[in-house]
């Protein structure tokens, strides 16, 4: 168990809706990232967020968009469905805060993921 | 772009020998290295990683090297274990990048009895 908790586990839409993820972080973690897992792809980095600030983006779609709320969770939300967006969502935790220096925020600790399909 | 390459999709190995995954990167940028394993619906699990500083760093029977000129980078697992069959993956991480890791596409490893 990796202390990184998504909800919910699946999910099930029609193309054209809009859905949310949640991610909890590991206790004491700041650094929230999301991943996106398509079939037989590796994993492309979508966003981070850092202490509730968006620190870096990937090749995260302007469909969808992301915060992290005061309490560290995070919230992917992902809208105007296409069958293309079906995947596995991942959520990552890290960082032990900004002292360690940037390597610090690589070891990364992922949730279970959330399997969305799209019909 | 994919910056980070695993050329091997699937590997089968015996129980007991060496299994060997390799993965190549493009970006000279990337000063650091990981490896993370994952089972069927579980999330990925950080491994082993190695700085571009070292050429190896060990732990266990997981031994990562790095090849900086020839920008390639091999993960070693000495013996093979039925419980490492699992898809390993390759990630890379530039200094100024916080934490934007580059994940190759993945080597399904097959332990064998």
């Amino acid at each position: 168990d990796s202390g990184v908790t998504q909800t919910p586990k699946h999910l099930i839409t029609a193309t054209g809706q809009r859905v949310t993820l949640r991610c909890s972080p590991r206790s004491g973690d700041l650094s929230v990232y999301w991943y996106q897992q398509s079939l037989d792809q590796g994993l492309q980095f979508l966003i981070q967020y850092y202490n509730g600030e968006e620190r870096a983006k990937g090749n995260i779609l302007e469909r969808f968009s992301a915060q992290q709320f005061p309490d560290l969770h995070s919230e992917l939300n992902l809208s105007s469905l296409e069958l293309g967006d079906s995947a596995l969502y991942f959520c990552a935790s890290s960082g032990p805060g900004g002292l360690a220096g940037p390597n610090a925020y690589n070891e990364q600790f992922f949730g279970p993921g959330t399997r969305l399909t799209v019909l | 772009d994919q910056q980070v390459k695993q050329n091997s999709p699937s590997l089968s190995v015996q129980e007991g020998r060496i299994s060997i995954l390799n993965c190549d990167y493009t970006n000279s940028m990337f000063d650091y290295f990981l490896w993370y394993k994952k089972y069927p619906a579980e999330g990925p699990t950080f491994l082993i990683s190695i700085s571009s500083i070292k050429d190896k760093n060990e732990d266990g029977r997981f031994t990562v090297f790095l090849n900086k000129s020839a920008k390639h980078l091999s993960l070693h697992i000495v013996p093979s274990q039925p419980g490492d069959s699992a898809v390993y993956f390759c990630a890379a991480s530039a200094d100024t990048s916080w934490g934007k890791l580059q994940f190759g596409a993945g080597t399904q490893v097959v332990v064998t009895p």
